[in-house]
């Protein structure tokens, strides 16, 4: 079955530390993956996607994140994180399988003063 | 260049009833997706649109319809609606179609069954 896991409903960090939301996908072939935020009564932001290549991307406001295929992980990371960047991340996956994208859960970010 | 436009924003609708939602993709945006965002089974596609044909769908009943016109413009159509209906529903468009491609999303229509 083609999956998206992220394992932590909530994570919690000090302004200033670095941060860590973590995902595992399940998907036969090779993986396209995503990551979004949605912030409050907004729709999705695209943040950055592995298609090929590096397997360290960067994106957008500073995030980064890990392709470790044997592993099967796509954990998204911030060296620094803001009290801004607080806000729902979603990792997605995109199944050639079924054509089409599957989300995970969503992982809620709290960035503490 | 203007974003995903979803019309309306709200809206409150009794059971049985049926409802349209509309999607304005980004000039230039040949695919359009639709997602149901709920708190308890999260993000769903529903189905996607590419040149006027629908590409995929989801797992969801035949109640819920959609088509795309030939400015790429789309609409989502929900007939006969249930409690469970109410939800978050999302546009999102694309150059090409949504494989590798990164998604451009609405801000999405809150639909309250009542």
């Amino acid at each position: 079955a083609q999956s998206v896991a992220q394992p932590e409903d909530q994570v919690n960090v000090a302004e200033g530390n670095p941060l860590t939301v973590k995902c595992t996908y399940s998907v036969s072939g090779n993986p396209y993956l995503f990551w979004y935020v949605q912030y409050p009564n907004r729709g999705l932001q695209f943040l950055l996607k592995y298609i090929t290549g590096d397997n360290l991307v960067k994106g957008s406001y500073g995030f980064e994140a890990e392709f470790n295929k044997s592993q099967t992980s796509f954990h998204l990371k911030k060296p620094s994180a803001l009290v801004s960047d607080s806000a729902l991340y979603f990792c997605a996956v995109f199944s050639g399988g079924y054509n089409k994208l599957i989300f995970g859960a969503g992982t809620r970010l709290a960035v503490h003063p | 260049k203007a974003g995903v436009t979803q019309t309306p924003r709200y809206l409150i609708k009794t059971r049985g009833q049926q409802v349209t939602l509309s999607c304005s993709p980004i000039s230039g945006h040949r695919s359009v997706s639709w997602y149901q965002q709920t708190p308890g089974q999260g993000l769903q596609f529903l189905f996607e649109y590419f040149s006027e044909t629908q590409r995929n769908k989801g797992n969801f009943p035949g109640r819920f319809s959609g088509r795309q016109f030939s400015n790429s413009r789309s609409e989502m159509n929900v007939s006969t609606l249930e409690l469970g209906d109410s939800a978050l529903y999302l546009c999102a468009s694309s150059l090409q179609v949504a494989s590798y491609n990164e998604q451009f999303f609405g801000p999405g229509t809150r639909l309250t069954v009542l």
